[in-house]
């Protein structure tokens, strides 16, 4: 079993549908996180959750939808997509928030989403 | 604010040949600074880390890297490259001020036989 989880690992949806993207981390961290990325950018920080609580939310449309039902496992709920979503959406997690800078952050795979 | 650059988007070499990757950093304090390794689908590994102390750090695969205070740089190294490097490499900021980590744009790494 490895670290991070992500499922499914390749998801394509017209700009109606609502699908979500989940993320299991069997490491029992305490943080867990949501980044976007796409070519040619940075990794952009989405969502933090620290202890099922969201503690970070960087100006992400409402169309993305965070959920953390428990400190193992984060969803990301998507409805009404652009185009410009299209990216890999990397999850990954921390022994505890707090220490992003100075910790180790272990990624998932990814999944690569396409909006028609 | 805390910034990462990567000068180069892509970079080949020749199995067996010496690799660097340039990475430069803008940071008020003092930094923590990562290189991550992306595989072809794959998420992100850690390669190696600086916090304080020896400026060369090791790390996994062979990687080492040298922190430069005096250039703002972070170069990751590796002195014969195998075709199993073949990847994408990010450099990292720790932004302890706002407990952010900042990434770079990466440099993908080609190896050829």
């Amino acid at each position: 079993e490895t670290g991070v989880t992500q499922t499914p690992r390749h998801l394509v949806m017209g700009m109606t549908n609502k699908k979500s993207l989940k993320c299991e981390q069997h490491l029992g961290h305490n943080a867990m996180y949501w980044y976007k990325q796409s070519a040619k950018k940075p990794l952009e920080l989405m969502f933090v959750y620290s202890l099922e609580e969201r503690v970070e939310n960087n100006s992400v449309p409402s169309r993305f939808s965070p959920e953390c039902p428990n400190s193992s496992h984060l969803f990301l709920h998507l409805h009404t997509l652009q185009p410009e979503d299209s990216a890999l959406y990397l999850c990954a997690s921390s022994q505890d928030f707090g220490r992003v800078a100075t910790g180790e952050l272990f990624f998932g795979e990814g999944s690569r989403l396409t909006v028609l | 604010a805390q910034s990462v650059t990567q000068p180069d988007i892509h970079i080949t070499v020749s199995e067996g040949a010496s690799l660097e990757l340039r990475c430069n950093y803008s940071y008020g304090a003092t930094p923590y600074l990562f290189w991550y390794v992306q595989s072809p689908g794959q998420g992100l590994q850690l390669l190696l880390k600086y916090f304080s102390g020896d400026t060369l750090v090791q790390g996994i695969k062979g990687f080492e890297a040298e922190f430069k205070r005096s250039q703002s740089s972070f170069n990751l190294r590796k002195p014969s490259v195998h075709w199993s490097d073949a990847a994408e490499y990010f450099c990292a900021v720790g932004a302890i001020d706002t407990d952010k980590l900042i990434f770079g744009t990466g440099t993908r790494l080609q190896v050829f036989p």
